[in-house]
């Protein structure tokens, strides 16, 4: 059965500062990757998909199958970027999406 | 468009009772799943709807049931509640196809007394 880790339930940083926000899978498979971000009272919305390879509000995300490891990164993290991640993956054949158990990012003035 | 829309909103039942839920997916889309989010759990998967079949389930009891409508309307019902049962119930759909982006609806806050 898949799993998705996230193992940091709270992660406090500075205006500025690099912020990582780790994610480890298991899947037998080649699964899809996501990161999903929820702030304060708004539903939950998608932030990057690892198919697309793309920079969304400056984080990106890179899939490491090796390490099977879909880490969230941002060089410079805003005060606006304060908000709860989950990570989550979905089976390659399949419409299940199985979250992680989320980050709470708080970035500091 | 207008987003994957829920009703109601919030909901405070007794223990016993049944409840059902509603969700509007986007214009379009025909796959809508559900899912259930407690403090304790976390986010986990329900079920999905597509073309009025349920297609994939999560493990929940029998008491979990959902539906959906030839207007990709989906409905789902929890019968003989539980304290358990109080969580946000959220509902997502997703066009068929690659990649399977899910968009949330804003859930429905169900509280079981």
């Amino acid at each position: 059965a898949q799993r998705v880790t996230q193992p940091e339930k709270l992660l406090s940083v500075f205006k500025g500062a690099p912020v990582e926000l780790k994610c480890n899978y298991s899947y037998s498979g080649s699964p899809e990757l996501f990161w999903y971000v929820q702030y304060s009272r708004q539903r939950l919305q998608l932030l990057l998909r690892h198919i697309s390879r793309e920079s969304i509000k400056g984080f990106t995300a890179d899939l490491n199958k090796g390490e099977t490891s879909f880490h969230l990164k941002k060089p410079f993290a805003q005060e606006e970027d304060s908000a709860m991640y989950y990570c989550a993956l979905m089976e390659t054949s399949g419409s299940r999406l199985t979250f992680g158990e989320g980050t709470q990012l708080t970035v500091n003035p | 468009k207008a987003g994957v829309t829920q009703t109601p909103r919030y909901l405070i039942k007794t223990r016993g009772q049944q409840v059902t839920l509603s969700c509007s997916p986007i214009s379009g889309h025909r796959s809508v799943s559900w899912y259930q989010q407690t403090p304790g759990q976390g986010l986990q998967f329900l079920f999905e709807y597509f073309s009025e079949t349920q297609r994939n389930k999560g493990n929940f009891p029998g008491r979990f049931s959902g539906r959906q409508f030839s207007n990709s309307r989906s409905e789902m019902n929890v019968s003989t509640l539980e304290l358990g049962d109080s969580a946000l119930y959220l509902c997502a759909s997703s066009l068929q196809g690659a990649p399977k982006e899910q968009y949330f609806g804003p859930g429905t806050r169900l509280t079981v007394t």
